[in-house]
Protein backbone atom coordinates (compact mmCIF):
# COMPACT_ATOMS: atom_id res chain seq x y z
CA UNK A 1 0.00 0.00 0.00
CA UNK A 2 0.73 3.94 -0.14
CA UNK A 3 3.61 5.16 2.83
CA UNK A 4 3.12 8.29 3.90
CA UNK A 5 6.39 9.75 6.25
CA UNK A 6 6.80 11.66 8.53
CA UNK A 7 9.67 13.73 10.01
CA UNK A 8 10.99 14.17 12.78
CA UNK A 9 9.55 11.17 14.64
CA UNK A 10 10.22 12.92 17.77
CA UNK A 11 11.67 16.47 19.18
CA UNK A 12 11.88 17.73 22.32
CA UNK A 13 11.79 21.44 22.55
CA UNK A 14 12.25 24.48 24.64
CA UNK A 15 8.95 26.58 25.56
CA UNK A 16 8.72 29.47 22.89
CA UNK A 17 10.15 27.70 20.07
CA UNK A 18 8.78 26.61 16.97
CA UNK A 19 8.85 23.33 15.65
CA UNK A 20 7.88 22.11 12.17
CA UNK A 21 6.98 18.84 11.41
CA UNK A 22 6.90 17.31 7.57
CA UNK A 23 3.91 15.08 6.28
CA UNK A 24 5.07 13.19 2.83
CA UNK A 25 3.17 10.68 0.68
CA UNK A 26 6.39 8.78 -0.77
CA UNK A 27 5.08 6.64 -3.74
CA UNK A 28 2.02 9.10 -4.39
CA UNK A 29 0.39 12.51 -4.61
CA UNK A 30 -1.98 14.22 -2.14
CA UNK A 31 -4.08 17.10 -2.66
CA UNK A 32 -5.48 16.73 0.02
CA UNK A 33 -3.26 15.69 3.81
CA UNK A 34 -5.16 15.35 7.46
CA UNK A 35 -3.23 16.50 10.84
CA UNK A 36 -4.42 15.07 14.10
CA UNK A 37 -3.60 14.92 17.36
CA UNK A 38 -3.44 12.77 20.03
CA UNK A 39 -3.31 12.81 23.77
CA UNK A 40 -1.71 9.85 26.19
CA UNK A 41 -5.04 7.10 26.01
CA UNK A 42 -7.14 9.27 24.03
CA UNK A 43 -8.46 8.99 20.78
CA UNK A 44 -7.14 11.24 17.54
CA UNK A 45 -8.56 14.81 17.01
CA UNK A 46 -8.45 16.05 13.31
CA UNK A 47 -6.93 19.46 13.59
CA UNK A 48 -6.96 20.62 9.98
CA UNK A 49 -7.58 19.65 6.05
CA UNK A 50 -4.12 20.85 4.22
CA UNK A 51 -5.21 21.44 0.59
CA UNK A 52 -2.63 21.87 -2.15
CA UNK A 53 -1.89 25.08 -3.35
CA UNK A 54 -4.83 26.22 -0.86
CA UNK A 55 -5.30 27.59 2.58
CA UNK A 56 -5.91 24.68 5.25
CA UNK A 57 -9.56 24.28 6.84
CA UNK A 58 -9.18 23.75 10.48
CA UNK A 59 -11.29 22.43 13.07
CA UNK A 60 -13.52 24.36 15.78
CA UNK A 61 -11.08 25.11 18.25
CA UNK A 62 -8.03 24.55 16.74
CA UNK A 63 -6.09 27.96 15.82
CA UNK A 64 -4.71 28.47 13.18
CA UNK A 65 -2.49 31.06 13.88
CA UNK A 66 -0.66 28.24 16.49
CA UNK A 67 -0.74 25.89 14.43
CA UNK A 68 0.66 26.85 10.85
CA UNK A 69 0.05 24.16 7.88
CA UNK A 70 1.50 24.52 4.38
CA UNK A 71 1.03 22.22 1.77
CA UNK A 72 2.96 23.41 -1.36
CA UNK A 73 3.42 20.46 -2.94
CA UNK A 74 1.74 17.26 -3.78
CA UNK A 75 3.51 15.14 -1.85
CA UNK A 76 4.53 17.45 1.08
CA UNK A 77 2.58 19.19 4.11
CA UNK A 78 4.14 20.54 7.21
CA UNK A 79 2.89 21.36 9.93
CA UNK A 80 4.46 24.15 12.37
CA UNK A 81 3.53 24.60 15.89
CA UNK A 82 4.35 28.31 16.61
CA UNK A 83 5.68 29.31 20.19
CA UNK A 84 4.99 26.13 21.69
CA UNK A 85 4.09 25.30 25.13
CA UNK A 86 4.10 22.38 27.47
CA UNK A 87 0.23 21.97 26.76
CA UNK A 88 1.32 21.56 23.28
CA UNK A 89 2.87 17.92 23.80
CA UNK A 90 1.13 15.36 21.96
CA UNK A 91 1.57 12.50 19.29
CA UNK A 92 0.85 14.91 15.91
CA UNK A 93 -0.64 12.04 13.02
CA UNK A 94 -0.98 13.03 9.49
CA UNK A 95 -3.10 11.22 7.14
CA UNK A 96 -3.20 11.19 2.96
CA UNK A 97 -5.27 9.52 0.23
CA UNK A 98 -4.02 8.24 -2.92
CA UNK A 99 -5.59 10.72 -5.24
CA UNK A 100 -5.53 8.21 -7.97
CA UNK A 101 -7.49 4.99 -6.58
CA UNK A 102 -10.95 5.02 -7.74
CA UNK A 103 -12.34 3.02 -5.43
CA UNK A 104 -13.14 3.12 -1.69
CA UNK A 105 -11.59 6.41 0.52
CA UNK A 106 -8.65 4.57 2.37
CA UNK A 107 -6.49 6.92 4.01
CA UNK A 108 -2.80 6.08 4.73
CA UNK A 109 -1.29 7.62 7.93
CA UNK A 110 2.02 8.47 8.82
CA UNK A 111 3.92 7.45 11.85
CA UNK A 112 3.55 10.11 13.93
CA UNK A 113 5.65 12.46 15.84
CA UNK A 114 5.85 12.94 19.29
CA UNK A 115 6.24 16.35 20.29
CA UNK A 116 7.70 17.46 23.85
CA UNK A 117 7.91 20.53 25.05
CA UNK A 118 9.75 21.46 27.99
CA UNK B 1 -20.36 13.70 10.48
CA UNK B 2 -22.03 10.36 11.71
CA UNK B 3 -20.70 9.44 15.52
CA UNK B 4 -19.89 6.33 15.93
CA UNK B 5 -20.07 4.36 19.39
CA UNK B 6 -18.01 1.24 20.10
CA UNK B 7 -17.53 -0.20 23.55
CA UNK B 8 -14.63 0.91 25.54
CA UNK B 9 -12.51 -2.36 25.98
CA UNK B 10 -12.64 -6.14 25.07
CA UNK B 11 -10.49 -9.01 26.41
CA UNK B 12 -10.11 -12.12 24.55
CA UNK B 13 -7.59 -14.97 24.57
CA UNK B 14 -5.51 -16.20 21.61
CA UNK B 15 -7.08 -18.15 18.90
CA UNK B 16 -10.69 -17.02 19.40
CA UNK B 17 -12.60 -14.84 17.04
CA UNK B 18 -13.48 -11.57 18.15
CA UNK B 19 -16.49 -9.29 16.80
CA UNK B 20 -16.35 -5.22 17.50
CA UNK B 21 -19.53 -3.49 17.13
CA UNK B 22 -19.85 -0.33 16.24
CA UNK B 23 -23.26 2.18 15.96
CA UNK B 24 -23.88 4.80 13.77
CA UNK B 25 -27.80 5.71 13.81
CA UNK B 26 -27.20 8.38 11.30
CA UNK B 27 -24.92 7.55 9.01
CA UNK B 28 -25.80 9.28 5.34
CA UNK B 29 -26.44 7.77 2.10
CA UNK B 30 -22.74 8.30 0.93
CA UNK B 31 -20.84 7.36 3.90
CA UNK B 32 -18.38 4.62 4.20
CA UNK B 33 -17.58 2.42 7.53
CA UNK B 34 -14.08 2.05 7.64
CA UNK B 35 -12.00 0.54 10.31
CA UNK B 36 -8.54 1.28 11.39
CA UNK B 37 -6.37 -0.74 13.78
CA UNK B 38 -3.59 1.49 15.64
CA UNK B 39 -0.85 0.54 18.03
CA UNK B 40 1.14 2.53 20.91
CA UNK B 41 2.79 5.37 19.56
CA UNK B 42 2.33 4.33 15.87
CA UNK B 43 -0.18 6.37 13.36
CA UNK B 44 -3.44 3.95 12.48
CA UNK B 45 -3.41 1.36 10.25
CA UNK B 46 -6.12 0.38 7.58
CA UNK B 47 -7.86 -2.47 8.04
CA UNK B 48 -11.36 -2.68 6.01
CA UNK B 49 -13.75 -1.26 4.23
CA UNK B 50 -17.44 -1.45 3.11
CA UNK B 51 -20.57 -0.21 2.27
CA UNK B 52 -23.30 -2.76 2.60
CA UNK B 53 -23.55 -6.29 3.30
CA UNK B 54 -20.30 -8.55 3.87
CA UNK B 55 -16.57 -7.63 2.69
CA UNK B 56 -13.98 -9.63 3.47
CA UNK B 57 -10.05 -9.49 3.24
CA UNK B 58 -7.13 -11.12 4.54
CA UNK B 59 -7.02 -10.05 7.73
CA UNK B 60 -10.61 -9.87 8.40
CA UNK B 61 -14.29 -9.38 7.97
CA UNK B 62 -17.06 -6.61 7.85
CA UNK B 63 -21.06 -7.24 8.78
CA UNK B 64 -22.96 -4.23 7.56
CA UNK B 65 -27.10 -4.99 8.14
CA UNK B 66 -29.41 -3.32 5.31
CA UNK B 67 -29.91 -0.35 7.46
CA UNK B 68 -26.11 0.23 7.64
CA UNK B 69 -26.73 1.68 11.09
CA UNK B 70 -24.23 -0.48 12.47
CA UNK B 71 -21.42 -2.44 11.63
CA UNK B 72 -19.17 -5.19 12.92
CA UNK B 73 -15.46 -5.95 12.57
CA UNK B 74 -14.91 -9.67 13.17
CA UNK B 75 -11.41 -10.95 13.36
CA UNK B 76 -10.79 -14.34 13.24
CA UNK B 77 -8.68 -16.31 15.38
CA UNK B 78 -6.33 -13.53 17.30
CA UNK B 79 -2.98 -13.89 18.48
CA UNK B 80 -1.19 -11.45 21.19
CA UNK B 81 -0.08 -8.87 18.44
CA UNK B 82 -4.10 -7.99 17.59
CA UNK B 83 -3.78 -6.21 20.97
CA UNK B 84 -4.17 -2.85 19.50
CA UNK B 85 -6.75 -0.10 19.66
CA UNK B 86 -9.67 -0.74 17.01
CA UNK B 87 -11.32 2.17 15.24
CA UNK B 88 -14.58 2.70 13.31
CA UNK B 89 -15.10 5.65 11.49
CA UNK B 90 -17.95 6.92 9.18
CA UNK B 91 -17.38 10.14 7.09
CA UNK B 92 -18.88 12.50 4.44
CA UNK B 93 -17.60 12.60 0.99
CA UNK B 94 -18.43 15.61 -0.36
CA UNK B 95 -15.29 16.44 -1.47
CA UNK B 96 -14.01 12.97 -2.62
CA UNK B 97 -11.83 12.83 -0.09
CA UNK B 98 -13.16 11.33 3.20
CA UNK B 99 -12.68 13.63 6.25
CA UNK B 100 -12.53 11.06 9.01
CA UNK B 101 -13.60 11.54 12.56
CA UNK B 102 -12.53 9.33 15.54
CA UNK B 103 -14.22 8.22 17.88
CA UNK B 104 -13.09 6.59 21.18
CA UNK B 105 -12.22 3.39 19.74
CA UNK B 106 -12.24 0.10 21.53
CA UNK B 107 -9.14 -1.01 23.18
CA UNK B 108 -8.67 -4.79 22.72
CA UNK B 109 -6.40 -7.14 25.38
CA UNK B 110 -5.72 -10.10 23.93
CA UNK B 111 -4.22 -12.70 26.57
CA UNK B 112 -2.09 -16.03 26.21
Amino acid sequence: GAVVSQHPSRVICKSGTSVKIECRSLDFQATTMFWYRQFPKKSLMLMATSNEGSKATYEQGVEKDKFLINHASLTLSTLTVTSAHPEDSSFYICSARDQTVASGNEQFFGPGTRLTVL
Amino acid sequence: LAKTTQPISMDSYEGQEVNITCSHNNIATNDYITWYQQFPSQGPRFIIQGYKTKVTNEVASLFIPADRKSSTLSLPRVSLSDTAVYYCLVGEDDTGFQKLVFGTGTRLLVSP
